[in-house]
């Protein structure tokens, strides 16, 4: 089946830092990606949506300035969230729909991304 | 209200017994159903998908649908203790949206050996 590949799985960086997330779709092409966040015991909550060759579409409340969201090729999307702060630690998770001739249109999330911010 | 409820749970059932799980949604406009299982710290895996009223069975795993209603559940039978986690329910938006999909507040299971 279809792959997403997140990284990195878990990372931990002082106030103030950027931290860069990748989400690659291994085996099929992404036009479009979703960035979702979670933090414990809540559902997740969609961020953005990413779109190869555009800008990304933000949900409200999320502050595009903050959240980077670059998606530079049909297999790759990235998240950049700058000048983290304690209140941004949370569990990042990237999904992709494969919308290839044969493919399910399915959503395939990514691992997942532990954010924690000292 | 919220697009997508669930029950949070926690929800016990002994080993082998039958876990029942529900969701409501308010777009009526909502064609695709989905539920994803996610263990703690990990990414949701999907399970199950529904398109249309009545069951539909996979294995241990039945979803229901009622659009009526707006209603949709999800049955675990013969539940295992390694089925214990968040139980996701998620709602596609209906054709045109730039979103994909709304998910609950998750249903937290916990099977009792």
């Amino acid at each position: 089946g279809a792959v997403v590949s997140q990284h990195p799985s878990r990372v931990i960086c002082k106030s103030g830092t950027s931290v860069k997330i990748e989400c690659r779709s291994l085996d099929f092409q992404a036009t479009t990606m979703f960035w979702y966040r979670q933090f414990p015991k809540q559902s997740l909550m969609l961020m953005a949506t990413s779109n190869e060759g555009s800008k990304a579409t933000y949900e409200q409340g999320v502050e595009k300035d903050k959240f980077l969201i670059n998606h530079a090729s049909l297999t790759l999307s990235t998240l950049t969230v700058t000048s983290a702060h304690p209140e941004d630690s949370s569990f990042y998770i990237c999904s992709a729909r494969d919308r290839s001739p044969g493919g399910s249109e399915k959503l395939f999330f990514g691992s997942g991304t532990q954010l924690s911010v000292l | 209200q919220k697009e997508v409820e669930q029950n949070s749970g926690p929800l016990s059932v002994p080993e082998g017994a039958i876990a029942s799980l529900n969701c409501t949604y308010s777009d009526r406009g909502s064609q695709s159903f989905f539920w994803y299982r996610q263990y703690s710290g990990k990414s949701p895996e999907l399970i199950m998908s529904i398109y249309s009223n009545g069951d539909k069975e996979d294995g241990r795993f039945t979803a229901q649908l009622n659009k009526a209603s707006q209603y949709v559940s999800l049955l675990i039978r013969d539940s295992q203790p390694s089925d214990s986690a968040t139980y996701l329910c998620a709602v596609k938006h209906p054709t045109g949206s730039a979103r994909q999909l709304t998910f609950g507040s998750g249903t937290q299971l916990t099977v009792l050996p």
